[in-house]
């Protein structure tokens, strides 16, 4: 089975502090993606990756940036934390879609990080 | 843009009834999955249906497609507690995309 996991269930941070939010995955998956969840909102996508040390903003990336050193990591960073970044964070990946692989799209989350700036 | 629209938002039933929420999207799709979060958790694939598929089955879910109207249903037969959950579809961004768009989707409470 497919593992996503995600370094914290639950992080309370100060304003203004860098919070790093990690993300490993166990798959080999080209694809991983950082999300945000608030409620009445939905999943928004931050920033996607699609190989070491590739990124794409998503619809959010202001505040934030990505790191991915390695094909199994992709790291979610607050520069400096805000208020109005308390939310719940969702890791994914998925495999790449190729031409000679039918297409995987189904991407795999790992369970969450409620993050909490005071 | 949200691709995805779920309805209704909430829906309570009870143990043993019939579950049926509702997606709507805007633009032509490969394909149109449905997801399942339980509360704090992250979301769990349930199931994809690609564009030339009409109906597909697992389990106790039921899930059609109608490209022509640019809808999807999801049916929980003979809903137990354990279903409540919210419910999201998703639908790739362009052809070709990795990148999904989610509904804000529909919170299934089954009452024991």
């Amino acid at each position: 089975d497919v593992k996503v996991t995600q370094s914290s269930r639950y992080l309370v941070k100060r304003t203004g502090e860098k919070v790093f939010l990690e993300c490993v995955q166990d798959m080999d998956h080209e694809n991983m993606f950082w999300y945000r969840q608030d409620p009445g909102l939905g999943l928004r996508l931050i920033y996607f990756s699609y190989d070491v040390k590739m990124k794409e903003k998503g619809d959010i990336p202001e505040g934030y940036s990505v790191s991915r050193e390695k094909k199994e990591r992709f790291s979610l960073i607050l520069e400096s934390a805000s208020t109005n970044q308390t939310s719940m964070y969702l890791c994914a990946s998925s495999l790449l879609l190729t031409s000679g692989r039918r297409a995987q799209e189904t991407q795999y989350f790992g369970p969450g990080t409620r993050l909490l700036v005071l | 843009s949200q691709q995805g629209e779920e309805d209704p938002q909430a829906l309570s039933i009870q143990e043993g009834e019939n579950a049926t929420m509702n997606c709507s999207y805007k633009t032509s799709i490969n394909n149109l999955q449905w997801y399942r979060q339980n509360s704090g958790r992250g979301l769990v694939h349930l199931i994809l249906i690609r564009s030339n598929e009409r109906e597909k089955h697992s389990g106790r879910l039921r899930v059609t497609l109608d490209t022509s109207k640019k809808s999807s249903s999801l049916l929980i037969t003979a809903s137990r507690a354990a279903d409540t959950a919210s419910y999201f579809c998703a639908t790739e961004r362009g052809p070709g995309s990795e990148k999904l768009v989610f509904g804000k989707g529909t919170k299934l409470t089954v009452n024991p």
